[in-house]
């Protein structure tokens, strides 16, 4: 069982925005700005597309954002494209014996 | 341009030992942190290892704690991960990560990965 808790799937249609939710305690997404989120395609290594809670990297679309509001983070696309479809996760910091924890993924389908 | 390349997964029988390895390319390697990650097989990412770009500090998951040992030779760029008394539950793929400044938490680079099947 993951530390931090994502859907394990989520749909939308292309155009339509939709949110990832990344759920976890006080002693990592309630206490550490520290979540990042990651893509990951078939066959493929994970990206990185969001740091320390909000902040993208450069090459990064402008259509990924991310928010965090007491133990929970969410990665938000708008604009869904067919490249969107993907897994996704979270990760962050915990305070924990374990230095960072992730969530168990998110498989997003584009319909 | 980054690259980081991993090495030496194979397959082992459970209590067998193994050596991953890391190249590192494009980057000036001796001043980043460096994680390792897995993801078993249709499983989701597990992260297991880290080193501080200096070196002189290591921390590891529960799942692994007393069994692997991170390190890095800074001066052929290379980041390893020693595995002992491997288990059926370490089949993975292991990936070599680039930890991101300033804060060091979260991966920034990934290779591609090696994968370590654990089967008798």
């Amino acid at each position: 069982q993951s530390a931090l808790t994502q859907p394990a799937s989520l749909s939308g249609s292309p155009g339509q925005s939709i949110t990832i939710s990344c759920t976890g305690t006080n002693t990592d997404i309630g206490s550490y700005d520290y979540v990042s989120w990651y893509q990951q395609h078939p066959g493929t290594a994970p990206t990185l597309i969001i740091f320390d809670v909000t902040h993208r990297p450069s090459g990064i679309s402008h259509r990924f954002s991310a928010s965090k509001s007491g133990n929970t983070a969410s990665l938000t696309i708008s604009g869904l494209q067919p490249e969107d479809e993907a897994d996704y996760y979270c990760a962050s910091y915990t305070s924990d014996s374990t230095l960072v924890v992730f969530g168990g993924g998110t498989k997003l389908t584009v319909l | 341009q980054v690259h980081l390349v991993e090495s030496g997964g194979d397959l082992v029988q459970p209590g067998r030992s193994l050596r991953l390895s890391c190249k590192a390319s494009g980057f000036s390697f001796s001043g980043y942190g460096m994680h390792w990650v897995r993801q078993a097989p249709g499983k989701g990412l597990e992260w297991v290892a880290m080193i501080w770009y200096h070196g002189n500090s290591q921390y590891y998951a529960d799942s692994v704690k007393g069994r692997v040992a991170i390190s890095r030779d800074t001066s052929k760029d290379t980041l390893f991960l020693d595995m002992d008394d491997l288990r059926v539950e370490d089949t993975a793929v292991y990936y070599c990560v680039r930890a991101g400044r300033p804060s060091f938490y979260f991966f920034d680079r990934w290779g591609q990965g090696t994968l370590v099947t654990v089967s008798s």
